[in-house]
């Protein structure tokens, strides 16, 4: 089975101010890992994802994330932010191996931009 | 993109009553949809696979008989929430996955949510 652990509920930064969300996994089987956000009143938007390949995935609205297997983690970065980007920002991790579809979720973490 | 809706966005029920909660993929067919329950400050948790044609399934701990689905066609999967009570009162969400080219890493793409309040 795999979990996700976000380790901040909430971040809040100034505008321009680049930010970082946190993102752990634990899973005995390869992952897929993913991030979402959700903003007020809306579904859940892909922002990335890893399936293989360079650890380095960038994603839209100038995010990126780097996978990094030795540390089980999946941090979300973006340089400078926007007033736009308070949201909801979710962890999510899939098993790579037997074809399995189910998301597993963080918490999430509420990113609140401030001017 | 893709999109998939949702409907009702908000219900209010009384106690004992069922409620049905329509997700449609509007611009793409869905073999597979996932409804999730999302409590207030916590992680959206799957309650089951839906399976365009056949029986849902279900993830441990979560009453079949109470949360029924129906997925009758490829843009369409309903959840009823049979005889509701005050604990079932949550956000529930969906999800469907682009069938077209069958690979599993395909994107889900998520409908905005239902609010269900049990009085």
């Amino acid at each position: 089975a795999q979990s996700v652990t976000q380790l901040d509920s909430q971040v809040p930064v100034f505008e321009e101010a680049p930010v970082e969300l946190r993102c752990n996994y634990s899973s005995s089987v390869s992952v897929y890992l993913f991030w979402y956000v959700q903003y007020p009143n809306q579904g859940l938007q892909l922002l990335l994802k890893y399936l293989s390949g360079s650890t380095l995935v960038k994603g839209i609205n100038g995010f990126e994330a780097e996978f990094n297997k030795s540390q089980t983690s999946f941090h979300l970065r973006k340089p400078s932010v926007h007033i736009s980007d308070t949201a909801e920002y979710f962890c999510a991790v899939s098993a790579a191996q037997g074809g399995s579809e189910k998301l597993v979720f963080g918490k999430g973490t509420k990113l609140t931009v401030n001017p | 993109g893709a999109v998939v809706s949702q409907h009702p966005s908000w219900v209010i029920c009384k106690s004992g009553t069922s409620v049905k909660i329509e997700c449609r993929s509007l611009d793409f067919q869905a073999t597979t949809m996932f409804w999730y329950r999302q409590f207030p400050k916590q992680s959206l948790m799957l309650m089951a696979t839906s399976n365009e044609g056949s029986k849902a399934t279900y993830e441990q701990g979560v009453e079949k008989d109470k949360f029924l689905i129906n997925h009758a066609s490829l843009t369409l999967s309903t959840l009823t929430v049979t005889s509701a009570h005050p604990e079932d009162s949550s956000f529930y969400i969906c999800s469907a996955r682009d069938s077209t080219s069958g690979r599993v890493t395909d994107t889900q793409y998520f409908g905005p949510g239902t609010r269900l309040t049990v009085l």
